[in-house]
């Protein structure tokens, strides 16, 4: 079975502008989960999605939102980047049939904001 | 969710057992206690969780005191490719959100 993908991989954007990642869960999950890893905050959870619906959202700005698809994959898109922005963008998809806790990661999105 | 205290890092010899210990002394009867890690640069793997039984799987072994007031992930025979930074969390209903600590910088030496 193929792993949660995200793309891009890589991304450099400029303050002001908007940016959209998006992550393709394991097939057959509808829990995607959305997190920011900052060397100084660490592992943040943004947002969690459940049969297109958020279910749970972390303490972040209204600037970072994001939206699943029927097909279960999501995006997340933050406006006007700030350069607190650089992150590293993971999201986690789980199983309906388990709990939502058992989460498993992509790669990440790093992005860079100048 | 119930706070946790690991210790900051640990070394382990190549082939011998890793204990790494999680203190969650605020943790209540329904939640439950999960183990992730995270090898640099990759996003975080899902290792094993628990209630109140020990639990086994391929990759490690949890210990959940009787109290349940502290445990222990235990990789029985270490690798170099075990060196990871090692997340204990505890967890409530709280759909699919995981709120990781610093985790403990667990290396693996030859």
């Amino acid at each position: 079975k193929a792993g949660v993908t995200q793309t891009p991989r890589y991304l450099i954007k400029t303050r002001g502008q908007q940016v959209t990642l998006s992550c393709s869960p394991i097939s057959g999950h509808r829990s995607v989960s959305w997190y920011q890893q900052t060397p100084g905050q660490g592992l943040q959870f943004l947002f969690e999605y459940f049969s297109e619906t958020q279910r749970n959202k972390g303490n972040f700005p209204g600037r970072f939102s994001g939206r699943q698809f029927s097909n279960s994959r999501s995006e997340m898109n933050v406006s006007t980047l700030e350069l607190g922005d650089s992150a590293l963008y993971l999201c986690a998809s789980s199983s309906e049939f388990g709990d939502a806790y058992e989460q498993y990661f992509g790669p990440g999105t790093r992005l860079t904001v100048t | 969710d119930a706070k946790t205290t690991q210790p900051t890092s640990m070394d382990c010899a190549e082939g011998r057992a890793a204990n790494l210990p999680c203190n969650h002394s605020t943790i209540s009867g329904n939640e439950y206690v999960y183990w992730y890690r995270q090898i640099h640069s990759q996003g975080p793997q899902y290792i094993i969780h628990g209630l109140k039984n020990n639990e086994t799987n391929e990759m490690a072994s949890l210990i959940i005191t009787e109290d349940r007031k502290s445990s222990t992930l235990i990789l029985p025979h270490a690798t170099l490719r075990d060196t990871a930074v090692y997340y204990c969390i505890v967890i409530r209903t709280s759909y699919g959100k995981l709120t990781f600590g610093q985790g403990t910088i667990l290396t693996v030496h030859p």
